[in-house]
């Protein structure tokens, strides 16, 4: 069985400051990963995927987030938060080869303070 | 409460035809996202709606497909005279406003719907 579990529901960092956003996942198959963002009122935006590629994947707007088969892992990173940042990110599971299945986490809620 | 419901599971159609894929929000939610999933390219925002309100179409084609969300009833996603290129996973999901969440979405997908088109 597949699940994800996105360990915070709220985060809140200073803006400048590191942002680490956790996510772990059980896959019987071996998982397509995926972090998006959703600012309000707009729809998902892909962040960052890893496909069984490089383990360390960057995506778009200086995130990155590495994939660590031993602790079943893919956190979301970025070296310095930006006020345009605070939005809700979640972590998704497919496995390889079933776009028709996806598993959504309940979503991290990311605060920057000014 | 019964999720996000979304029928069929899988549709198949011919080239040419008609696609409707429905989609029930939770009860209390009064926004709604249509997603189509290509493999392993991850989910591709369509369209975003309230209740007889489109509020952000910019990620659907500018031809053959249209979505509607009436005060009545079920969300309809509908693609005209489709091709082979349309057969996706479609999925929507659905949330409350935001507004007084502390930001939160409160996002729920539905299990998609599966269109093959032959």
């Amino acid at each position: 069985a597949q699940s994800v579990t996105q360990l915070d529901s709220h985060v809140s960092v200073s803006e400048g400051t590191p942002v680490l956003l956790r996510c772990n996942y059980s896959s019987s198959y071996s998982p397509s990963l995926f972090w998006y963002v959703q600012h309000p009122n707009k729809g998902l935006q892909l962040l960052l995927k890893y496909t069984s590629a490089a383990t360390l994947v960057k995506g778009i707007n200086g995130f990155e987030a590495e994939f660590k088969k031993s602790e079943t892992s893919f956190h979301l990173t970025k070296p310095s938060a930006h006020m345009s940042d605070a939005a809700e990110y979640f972590c998704v599971v497919t496995p390889m080869n079933r776009d028709d299945k996806i598993i959504f986490g309940k979503g991290t809620r990311l605060h920057i303070l000014p | 409460n019964a999720g996000v419901m979304q029928n069929p599971r899988h549709l198949v159609r011919r080239r040419g035809q008609e696609a409707r894929l429905r989609c029930s929000p939770m009860k209390g939610h009064s926004h709604v996202y249509w997603y189509r999933q290509l493999p392993e390219e991850g989910l591709k925002f369509m369209v975003y709606l309230q209740k007889e309100n489109i509020i952000d179409e910019s990620g659907m084609p500018k031809e053959r497909f249209s979505a509607e969300f009436p005060k009545e009833g079920p969300s309809i996603l509908r693609i005209q005279q489709v091709v082979r290129g349309d057969s996706a996973a479609y999925f929507c999901a659905s949330s409350p406003p935001t507004v007084g969440t502390g930001g939160k979405v409160g996002y729920t997908f539905g299990s998609g719907t599966r269109l093959t088109v032959v």
